[in-house]
């Protein structure tokens, strides 16, 4: 069974950092592309970034609003794959989600951790 | 980037309606396109890839069509468990982007 399962979300003050994990199982993690998305409870989805397979230059993609903030890496030999976030914004507070990635489109999803920015 | 305009934002329909919601893209996207169902508290799930493809698992009365800028998903019967919210999303170019979201409410 495919899953995934994000940690490390949590209260942090306004231009600090915080690392998401994103950590999988039930099938081959280094075969798969994988996405970040967040949502603010309450609204819509919003695409945060993406990293390649290996096989695809372990490449890394990033939304326009975290360009400069955000890096987005992999560690397949344990099947993570990890969201840095830094000088945090009052606007990133939301839940986190990664998921899979399958010819460009996410399948399965984890179920989310939440990060609120506040002082 | 590539806007997706999804209506209705909401809509109330009775269980066994017919339910269309649609997105248009504002360029040609080709069929690069997922419908996926969302439910409070619980992350979205895919219903639809390649703008009409049923994702396995997903009952048939769920279907999508639809190819370039217009794009369709239909709930052909609607049932008690589909009162959710649904997205489009478009993967055809960076940055990848949602529909403003459905809101299916009962009627």
């Amino acid at each position: 069974e495919v899953q995934l399962v994000e940690s490390g979300g949590g209260l942090v003050q306004p231009g600090r950092s915080l690392r998401l994990s994103c950590t999988a199982s039930g099938f081959t993690f280094g075969d798969y592309d994988l996405s970040w998305f967040r949502q603010v409870p309450g609204k819509g989805l919003e695409w945060v970034g993406l990293i390649r397979s290996k096989a695809y230059g372990g490449t890394t993609e990033n939304a326009a609003s975290v360009k400069g903030r955000v890096t987005i890496s992999r560690d397949d030999s344990k099947s993570i794959a990890y969201l840095q976030m830094n000088s945090l914004k009052i606007e990133d507070t939301a839940l986190y989600y990664c998921s899979r990635t399958v010819a460009g489109l996410p399948d399965y999803w984890g179920q989310g951790t939440l990060v609120t920015v506040s002082s | 980037d590539i806007q997706m305009t999804q209506s209705p934002s909401s809509l109330s329909a009775s269980v066994g309606d017919r339910v269309t919601i649609t997105c248009r893209a504002s360029q040609g996207i080709r069929n690069d396109l997922g419908w996926y169902q969302q439910k409070p508290g619980k992350a979205p799930k895919r219903l639809i890839y390649a703008a009409s493809s049923l994702q396995s698992g997903v009952p048939s009365r769920f279907s999508g069509s639809g190819s370039g800028t217009e794009f369709t998903l239909t709930i052909s019967s609607l049932q008690p468990e589909d009162f959710a919210t649904y997205y489009c999303l478009q993967h055809n170019n960076y940055p990848r982007t949602f529909g403003q979201g459905t809101k299916v409410e009962i009627k």
